[in-house]
């Protein structure tokens, strides 16, 4: 079973502030991880994903998350936050075992990005 | 990219009728596609798994015979909400997978958002 956990439903940072969105995942196979970013009405935008490469991800938009086993945590930080940063994250887990047969992607709960000016 | 496009965008409609959304893969074939529903503020949750040219398999919960949904082709997968109600109103998000590729990625269409009035 697979599942993710996102601390925090709403985080606020002023503008070029540090941005840490918080996620830890469960799962009894090794994971692929996402973040992905969702605009008002909009569907979701990939933001980076670990796919058991390097555990240090980098995405667009300046984003970066890191992969920790030991804390089975996927963690997404941005060094300065920009006011168009200010959208909806959600963290997500797939079973890498899955991968050429189609993945159930778990989805967290989300987190409310508000960027202060 | 892989582009994945839903259509209608929005569509407001009356209790009791029913609703087809469509969702299309634009530039790749789609072996698999996934349908989730997102009630305002809230996660996506998977509703269903639809695999080209068989039944789809539905998530515990999501009646089957309320949400019909046809993969009749590699590019079109459509989700018909049948005599629907206000508590079916909602975000309506589709992903397509590839075996080809990116085996890990979905890639997510715009999203409908269904009003049942």
């Amino acid at each position: 079973a697979q599942s993710v956990t996102q601390l925090g439903s709403h985080v606020s940072v002023s503008e070029g502030a540090l941005v840490l969105l918080r996620c830890n995942y469960s799962s009894s196979v090794p994971p692929y991880l996402f973040w992905y970013v969702q605009y008002p009405n909009q569907g979701l935008q990939l933001l980076l994903k670990y796919t058991s490469a390097a555990t240090l991800v980098k995405g667009i938009n300046g984003f970066e998350a890191e992969f920790k086993k030991s804390e089975t945590s996927f963690h997404l930080t941005k060094p300065s936050a920009h006011m168009s940063d200010a959208a909806e994250y959600f963290c997500a887990v797939s079973d890498s075992s899955k991968a050429n047969t189609g993945n159930q992607f778990y989805f967290g709960t989300g987190t409310s990005l508000t960027v202060i000016p | 990219g892989a582009v994945v496009s839903q259509h209608p965008s929005r569509v407001i409609c009356k209790s009791g009728t029913s609703v087809k959304i469509e969702c299309r893969s634009l530039d790749f074939q789609a072996t698999t596609m996934f349908w989730y529903r997102q009630f305002p503020k809230q996660s996506l949750m998977l509703m269903a798994t639809s695999n080209e040219g068989s039944k789809a398999t539905y998530e515990q919960g999501v009646e089957k015979d309320k949400f019909l949904i046809n993969h009749a082709s590699l590019t079109l997968s459509t989700l018909t909400v049948t005599s629907a109600h206000p508590e079916d109103s909602s975000f309506y998000i589709c992903s397509a997978f590839s075996d080809r590729g990116r085996l890990y990625e979905q890639y997510f269409g715009p999203g409908t958002r269904l009003t049942v009035t």
